[in-house]
């Protein structure tokens, strides 16, 4: 199974804040990489695929780079509509596996 | 909009079987374009794939959990379908029933029932 590694698995930052979230690929998945949203309660949410393409009605305040083992997740101007936990996913080999989380929150 | 809805039992017996079932609307289930997967969240913790089922019929399933799962769709009820068999505490968590897009060589899921909430205990 590709192993996937987020950090940090928690933070907390100011509103406006730059936010970054790594994950890290036990092996090189290319761009096979999907970043979700949780909000507390709630279900995922699909925010980028494939690495950097941001899914329809997505705010540009989020976005996604990095290819092989190493991506970054970015928020940019932080909101306090953007508490919650945030989950990277590989689909390059099955089993699909979904980083640790890194949960969100507003100092 | 799609929406799919899960359902079934909140409370199962260990060593009984799990059945889940997700009903999907404002969209067809039995599209070629997509197909459809089953996530699990135990409490407090994170996502765990629990399997895919593609329109062909073909399904892919989480090693750990593949001797005890079963999916399937109902294309006249517009539904699918879990079961996992012998549960134990451990599999205590909500269960997402999640509608994949791919090709191209992408492949996510982009839309999710609210979830439900399995505990196993006696």
């Amino acid at each position: 199974d590709i192993q996937m590694t987020q950090s940090p698995s928690s933070l907390s930052a100011s509103v406006g804040d730059r936010v970054t979230i790594t994950c890290r690929a036990s092996q090189d998945i290319a761009n096979f990489l999907n970043w979700y949203q949780q909000k507390p309660g709630k279900a995922p949410k699909l925010l980028i695929y494939d690495a950097s393409n941001l899914d329809t009605g997505v705010s540009s305040r989020f976005s996604g780079s990095g290819s092989g083992a190493d991506f970054t997740f970015t928020i940019s101007n932080l909101q306090p509509e953007d508490i919650g936990t945030y989950y990277c996913q590989q689909y390059d080999n099955l089993p699909l596996t979904f980083g640790g989380g890194t949960k969100v929150e507003i100092k | 909009q799609l929406q799919l809805q899960e359902s079934g039992p909140g409370l199962v017996k260990p060593s009984e079987t799990l059945s889940l079932t997700c009903t999907v609307s404002g969209g067809s289930i039995s599209s070629s374009l997509y197909f459809w997967g089953w996530i699990r969240q135990p409490p407090g913790k994170g996502l765990e794939w629990i399997g895919s089922i593609y329109y062909s019929g073909i399904t892919y399933y989480n090693p750990p959990l593949k001797s005890r799962v079963t999916t399937s769709v109902d294309t006249s009820k517009n539904q699918l379908s879990l079961r996992l068999s012998s549960v134990t505490a451990a599999d205590t968590a909500v269960y997402y029933c999640a509608r994949g897009d791919y090709g191209s060589g992408t492949s996510y899921f982009n839309f999710w029932g609210q979830g439900s909430l399995v505990t196993v205990s006696s």
